[in-house]
């Protein structure tokens, strides 16, 4: 069975510095990838997926995410924090080979990230 | 490309109550999924439509719960006999694929009293 795994529930950053959220996953097969974006009362912005290729992976508002297949990662990242960043992040895997729920996503509990101005 | 819409956007009901929830997906997705979140939790799997088929269906998802696609392009999700513990945001979303990534309506919050 897939599963996500976000270690962090909130995590700080000052304005301007790196950030990092993030997710470990299991699956049996190989797997989907996801980073998503949560504003308070509203559904979920897709920022970057990771299907196959390069593993490092570029998506909107300037994340990246890099996909680690030894440690079952998939950690989001962007360079320079910015206060409107802050939101709750969700990681969520898909194991398309999966004898059950290969058609849908499995979402982590979700990181709260809060930008420091 | 107008987005995934959820209706009504917030439901307050009597416990014992049934209530119906809408979703219009994105034209020509033809995957449709309904999830449902509480506070501090992630989006937890309910129901994934395949054009009008039903194709999973959670474990979780009480008796109490039915969804229909009756056309492949609306979606309806229907709460028999609420309790207080169904108090949750139902999000809907659509996918064109299966590598693509679920497009999420805004959800409808539904508080049982």
């Amino acid at each position: 069975a897939q599963s996500v795994a976000q270690p962090e529930d909130q995590v700080n950053v000052a304005e301007g510095n790196p950030l990092t959220v993030k997710c470990t996953y299991s699956v049996s097969g190989n797997p989907y990838l996801f980073w998503y974006v949560q504003y308070p009362n509203r559904g979920l912005q897709f920022l970057l997926k990771y299907i196959t290729g390069d593993n490092l992976v570029k998506g909107s508002y300037g994340f990246e995410a890099e996909f680690n297949k030894s440690q079952t990662s998939f950690h989001l990242k962007k360079p320079s924090a910015l206060v409107s960043d802050s939101a709750l992040y969700f990681c969520a895997v898909r194991d398309p080979q999966g004898q059950t729920g290969a058609n849908n996503l499995f979402f982590g509990t979700g990181t709260r990230l809060t930008v420091i101005p | 490309d107008t987005g995934v819409s959820q209706d009504p956007r917030h439901k307050i009901t009597k416990r014992g109550q049934n209530v119906t929830f809408r979703c219009d997906p994105i034209s020509e997705h033809n995957r449709l999924y309904w999830y449902r979140q509480t506070l501090g939790q992630g989006p937890e799997f309910l129901t994934y439509f395949q054009n009008e088929a039903q194709l999973e269906k959670s474990r979780l998802l009480s008796d109490r719960f039915s969804a229909e696609r009756p056309k492949g392009s609306f979606s309806t999700l229907e709460i028999q006999r609420t309790e207080q513990g169904d108090s949750a945001m139902y999000l809907c979303a659509s996918s064109p694929g299966r590598s693509s990534p679920l497009h999420f309506g805004n959800g409808t919050r539904l508080t049982v009293t």
